[in-house]
């Protein structure tokens, strides 16, 4: 069945690293079809893209926050992750994993998104 | 980088037609033929309803439409439906190899 799940803490302590896992069902990771990227939407708030990735490991980020992500792809799995650092209450959303195809920059497939909490 | 400027909220009754604007600048919209359109109803994922500015994936109702004019791209929909009351957000790539989403535009049905 074609899925994206979204795994990982949904609360996490100021300062600390968010750390989210995106296990990719039907679909290889390693397709050249598509891209893999992370995007959040804040309580009540709009979309806000985080970043992309390519299977050969190559990486688009969102400048806003470039400074403080790493999306990176499974080595063994059929997954791909994001970390963000130092967060802080700011950093409090829903977090999507989404599937882009190569030859556009539309996402066609998403997770059902999980929330995560920034809070002591 | 700076969102993409979408009214905050538009409506219309069943059967009539409404249209979304989304205003970049030449770094996104107008510098590519790459806005896509997502519609989302609460608590749910985003879905893809337009790409590519004015194409419609498999599946995707032709009530739906996109087209772009210089900086401003435009979702328009047709014979609205209750169906349709959703948030709706356009999403351009740039020119620094990045996407940038706009701030969403709630749809009312009347």
């Amino acid at each position: 069945q074609l899925q994206l799940q979204e795994s990982g803490p949904g609360l996490v302590m100021p300062s600390e690293t968010l750390s989210l896992t995106c296990i990719v069902s039907g679909v290889s990771i390693s397709s050249t079809s598509y891209y893999w990227g992370w995007i959040r939407q804040p309580p009540g708030k709009g979309l806000e893209w985080i970043g992309t990735i390519y299977y050969s490991g190559s990486t688009y980020y969102n400048p806003t926050l470039k400074s403080r992500v790493t999306i990176s792809v499974g080595t063994s799995k059929n997954q791909f992750s994001l970390k963000l650092n130092s967060v802080t209450a700011a950093d409090t959303a829903v977090y999507f994993c989404a599937r882009r195809y190569s030859s556009n920059f539309s996402f066609d497939l998403w997770g059902q998104g999980t929330l995560v909490t920034v809070s002591s | 980088q700076s969102a993409l400027t979408q009214p905050a909220s538009v409506s219309g009754s069943p059967g009539q037609s409404i249209t979304i604007s989304c205003t970049g600048t030449s770094s996104n919209v107008g510098g590519f033929n790459y806005v896509s359109w997502y519609q989302q109803h609460p608590g749910r994922a985003p879905k893809l309803m337009i790409y590519n500015v004015d194409n419609r994936p498999s599946g995707v109702s032709n009530r739906f439409s996109g087209s772009k004019s210089g900086n401003t791209a435009s979702l328009t929909i047709s014979g609205l439906q209750a169906e349709d009351e959703a948030h709706f957000y356009c999403c351009s790539y740039t020119t620094s190899a990045t996407l940038v989403f706009g701030g969403g535009t709630k749809l009312t049905v009347l």
